[in-house]
C-alpha cells in the first residue's frame, strides 16, 4: 500500500521558474527521502530529511518537513529543462527497518 | 551515475521460461532489496535481505525466487511468470537495513512476459 501521496500529480512550468511538490503521509515516520526518475531509468536519490529536522537544502533543492501535518515539500529553484522526470517521496514502511513506500509521484515538464 | 548495476536492461521471456535478473553492487552495503515498478505507478517492495539473508518478503508469489549468493550479488529468479508480471524491477542497496540509511538504485531491468 502507498504510504506517501504526492501533489500535484503533474506539473508544467517553464525554464527558469521555480517548481514545488507536495507529499503527505499517514502513519508516523523517521524519515522522508525524496527521488527523482527519469522516464525508464531507475530511481535517483535527493535528499534523506529525519522526522527531527524541518528543513534541508541541496544545491538547487529544498525539501522542508512537517511531521505535525505529515508533509514533506520538495521545491526545485530556477528550474532546466533537465530537471523533466518523475519525482517521489517515500517514506519508512517497515518501523526501523530501512525499506520505503513510495508516494504516487509528481511528472514534472519543464520547458525550454 | 549509480553503482548498483541490474542486467540485463532488457528482457522477454515466454510464460514457460526460466530467466534471472542479476544486481550487483561494490559500496560495500549489507541490504538489499528489489522492487518492481509497473508502468506510471510507484515502486513497490518484494524482498529485503540482510547481511545475506532473506529479511522481508512482501508476499511475493513463489514463481520470484531471491537468492544473495553473497554481500555483493543479488538474484531474482523468475519461473513461469504471467504477462501481468511485465514491469521494470529495480534493485537498491544500503549501508544497513536500519532506517535512516539511504537507498541506492540501480537502473532497473524491464521485463517482458509474453
Amino acid at each position: 500500500s502507498q504510504q506517501g501521496e504526492e501533489d500535484p500529480q503533474a506539473l508544467s512550468i517553464q525554464e527558469g521558474e521555480n517548481a514545488t511538490m507536495n507529499c503527505s503521509y499517514k502513519t508516523s515516520i523517521n524519515n522522508l527521502q525524496w527521488y527523482r526518475q527519469n522516464s525508464g531509468r531507475g530511481l535517483v536519490h535527493l535528499i534523506l530529511i529525519r522526522s527531527n529536522e524541518r528543513e534541508k537544502h541541496s544545491g538547487r533543492l529544498r525539501v522542508t518537513l512537517d511531521t505535525s501535518k505529515k508533509s514533506s515539500s520538495l521545491l526545485i529553484t530556477a528550474s532546466r529543462a533537465a530537471d523533466t522526470a518523475s519525482y517521489f517521496c517515500a517514506t519508512d514502511s517497515h518501523s526501523g527497518y530501512s525499506t520505503l513506500t513510495f508516494g504516487k509521484g509528481t511528472m514534472l515538464l519543464v520547458s525550454p | 551515475d549509480t553503482e548498483v548495476t541490474q542486467t540485463p536492461k532488457h528482457l522477454v521471456m515466454g510464460m514457460t521460461n526460466k530467466k534471472s535478473l542479476k544486481c550487483e553492487q561494490h559500496m560495500g552495503h549489507r541490504a538489499m532489496y528489489w522492487y518492481k515498478q509497473k508502468a506510471k505507478k510507484p515502486p513497490e517492495l518484494m524482498f529485503v535481505y540482510s547481511y545475506e539473508k532473506l529479511s522481508i518478503n512482501e508476499s511475493v508469489p513463489s514463481r520470484f525466487s531471491p537468492e544473495c549468493p553473497n554481500s555483493s550479488l543479488l538474484n531474482l529468479h523468475l519461473h513461469a511468470l504471467q504477462p501481468e508480471d511485465s514491469a521494470l524491477y529495480l534493485c537498491a542497496s544500503s549501508q544497513e537495513r536500519i532506517s535512516g540509511n539511504t537507498i541506492y538504485f540501480g537502473e532497473g531491468s524491464w521485463l517482458t512476459v509474453v
